[in-house]
């Protein structure tokens, strides 16, 4: 079965520390996204990509890269890691805009940075 | 200004009655689609129920219904005959014609609890 993925679960770091959190899709869909999950504000976009080597920057993309070397991953990385990036991210893809627009979320990524 | 709004943070219900999660969403496009996520204690986001702008029946998959008020700008999530499972957060999202690729803008979010 298709699936989303993302590694690590779980992570511990410190200030200052760059950190990559891996999301990877079977579904062969082009579009993928990352979003943070904080108290009181539901999920918010960070980056996002349509396609391979197209990236954008969503609401919150301050901190935080991505890049779209292949149609399966799109890594996302924090060049150096603050405490406000505390958060639980999810990667999510979705087919094209013909369909209903679904996404597909991975099991989401807790992340603390002391 | 936030185009989804939740106005509920928290709600409890009576397992076997009805409840109805409000979700209120705000843009000038005629073209959009509606969506409903459940995000249990585990974690996971779990896609429940979709809405088109242009679908003329409210939506409806098993327990779950849409109230679709268009004029009203609401897309209220009905749960029939509530079960202790149903317990979870609960995410109303919008996607906007202008994004080809289906970028959702979600809600705060309304955590429901069943009660036995």
């Amino acid at each position: 079965d298709a699936e989303i993925t993302q590694s690590p679960r779980h992570k511990i770091t410190e200030t200052g520390r760059q950190v990559t959190l891996a999301c990877h899709q079977t579904w062969n869909h082009n579009n993928m996204f990352w979003y943070r999950q904080d108290l009181g504000h539901g999920l918010r976009l960070i980056h996002y990509s349509y396609g391979v080597h197209d990236t954008n920057k969503g609401e919150v993309s301050d901190g935080y890269s991505v890049s779209r070397s292949n149609t399966e991953d799109l890594p996302l990385t924090l060049e150096s890691a603050a405490s406000s990036q505390t958060s639980v991210y999810f990667c999510a893809s979705s087919a094209g805009a013909e369909e209903t627009g679904e996404l597909f979320f991975g099991e989401g990524s807790r992340l603390t940075v002391l | 200004a936030q185009k989804i709004t939740q106005t509920q943070p928290g709600m409890f219900v009576q397992e076997k009655e009805a409840v109805t999660l409000d979700c209120t969403y705000d843009t000038s496009d005629p073209s959009y689609g509606l969506f409903w996520y459940k995000q249990p204690s585990s974690g996971e986001m779990i896609f429940l129920i979709y809405q088109g702008s242009y679908d003329q029946q409210n939506a409806t998959e098993g327990r779950y219904s849409l109230n679709f008020q268009k004029a009203r700008k609401s897309a209220n999530l009905v749960i029939s005959a509530s079960q202790l499972g149903d317990s979870a957060m609960y995410f109303c999202a919008m996607r906007e014609p202008n994004n080809a690729g289906n970028m959702l803008t979600f809600g705060g979010g309304t955590r429901l609890m069943v009660k036995p």
